[in-house]
């Protein structure tokens, strides 16, 4: 199995600062035929399911506010809020889906 | 817009089978471009990706529960359905269906739509 590792578990940071969440991957998930990194990023609020916010490790799914972006490729991906809102607080999973089993990272706890 | 909705029995006996149903509303479970999953969240931990179906019942399961674990669709009725059999403590958790995005020819990618979830306690 591939494991996601994120850190920090848990993140401060002020309301209109930015944020940066890291997930490593424990070999890479960057396949050579399509040059494309095969990493999602999902926001999930308290009480609610996950939400996709960012696939192939950087594109934006429809709706998601440009302030979220996704970068890295092979093993080492990050996720950053450019200005911090108060509904951005939330947990943040990485998951790889480069091979199955599909794993997710443990979940990094935003707050403000 | 497609929308996913668990249901099933919220406490189940150890020892026993859990049974979940997802219905699909707002689009064909039996189109091209999806698989449809099954994940899981302990309280207060991670998400666990259990399996997946595409419509023609083809399947993938997480390799630590394929012996417990059984994923079905019904085309008919818009829905998949989830059975754990010999369930233990260590199976509550909330138990979410997600659409997998999916290109033929390829495997499974990420998860673009997902139920609210559902909370199933094991327990006596």
């Amino acid at each position: 199995d591939i494991v996601m590792t994120q850190s920090p578990d848990s993140l401060a940071v002020s309301l209109g600062e930015r944020a940066t969440i890291n997930c490593k991957s424990s070999q890479s998930v960057l396949y050579s035929s399509d040059n494309k990194n095969y990493l999602a990023w999902y926001q999930q609020k308290p009480g609610q399911p996950p939400k996709l916010l960012i696939y192939w490790a950087s594109t934006r799914e429809s709706g998601v506010p440009d302030r979220f972006s996704g970068s890295g490729s092979g093993t080492d991906f990050t996720l950053t809020i450019s200005s911090l809102q108060a509904e951005d607080v939330a947990v943040y999973h990485c998951q790889q889906y480069y091979s199955p089993p599909y794993t997710f990272g443990q979940g990094t706890k935003l707050e403000i | 817009q497609v929308q996913l909705q668990e249901s099933g029995p919220g406490l189940v006996k150890p020892s026993e089978t859990l049974a979940l149903t997802c219905t699909v509303s707002g689009g064909s479970i039996s189109s091209s471009g999806y698989y449809w999953g099954w994940i899981r969240q302990p309280p207060g931990k991670g998400l666990e990706w259990i399996g997946n179906i595409y419509y023609s019942g083809n399947t993938y399961y997480y390799p630590s529960l394929k012996n417990r674990v059984t994923i079905s669709v019904d085309t008919s009725k818009n829905q998949l359905s989830l059975k754990l059999s010999s369930v233990t403590a260590a199976d509550t958790a909330v138990y979410y269906c997600a659409r997998h995005k999916y290109e033929p020819g390829s495997q499974p990618y990420y998860f673009d739509f997902w139920g609210q979830g559902t909370l199933v306690t094991v327990s006596s």
